[in-house]
């Protein structure tokens, strides 16, 4: 199983820009990388994935530098809806289950 | 996007008596489901993955009959928590992912379901 790190939790401001660095040293061939965000008493909410270099779509960007060991959301101009826990998976799904598991996740508070 | 829905969205029940939860796909066929649950303040723990017309496969930990899983269409998965404990209390999460875009590997991840037993 792909082992990922990321920090524990992250304050920022209002309108600035949050990166969350995830390391996965040991990622497979074939593994993705995934972001989700929840917010309490939610289920997780897919927000972007990638496999390699950058990914952008409406609410963030993916950079995965070309070893693949880590990868950095980018959260453009955060506001205080953004205050979420953001989890870095790193893996694969199939018919027979997942590669991946949960880690603790990032927990993200914007402040005003 | 692809939609997954739960009911209920949360339940009481008294212990020792049984509580099903359905996991549905609204948009989309799903062979294959997954069931997480969630206590406070942690993150999401993989109890089971679900395939459309088998048995499902259980994470080392997790009790097949107290647990039982049900995956009878392509759009429905059940759990239904036997016997249930006030130490099963918990938020309970299904996802699904949906093949038919291609190489994209997202699990949609339902709503959750509050279980709580007195």
């Amino acid at each position: 199983l792909a082992k990922t790190t990321q920090p524990i939790s992250m304050d920022s401001y209002e309108g600035q820009e949050v990166n969350i660095t995830c390391s996965h040293n040991n990622i497979a061939t074939n593994d993705y990388i995934t972001w989700y965000q929840q917010f309490p008493s939610q289920g997780p909410r897919f927000i972007i994935q990638g496999y390699k270099t950058k990914v952008t779509n409406e609410v963030a960007s993916l950079f995965i530098p070309a070893d693949r060991k880590s990868s950095t959301l980018s959260l453009p101009r955060v506001s205080l809806s953004d205050t979420a826990v953001y989890y870095c998976l790193v893996g694969t799904t199939d018919n027979y289950g997942q590669n991946f598991v949960f880690g603790p996740g990032t927990r993200l508070s914007v402040l005003p | 996007g692809a939609v997954v829905s739960q009911h209920p969205s949360w339940v009481i029940c008294k212990s020792g008596t049984s509580v099903k939860i359905e996991c549905r796909s609204l948009d989309f066929q799903a062979t294959t489901m997954f069931w997480y649950r969630q206590f406070p303040k942690q993150s999401l723990m993989l109890m089971a993955t679900s395939n459309e017309g088998s048995k499902a496969t259980y994470e080392q930990g997790v009790e097949k009959d107290k647990f039982l899983i049900n995956h009878a269409s392509l759009t429905l998965s059940t759990l239904t928590v036997t016997s249930a404990h006030p130490e099963d209390s918990s938020f309970y999460i299904c996802s699904a992912t949906d093949r038919s875009g291609g190489t994209r590997d997202e699990q949609y991840f339902g709503p959750g379901t509050r279980l709580t037993v007195t």
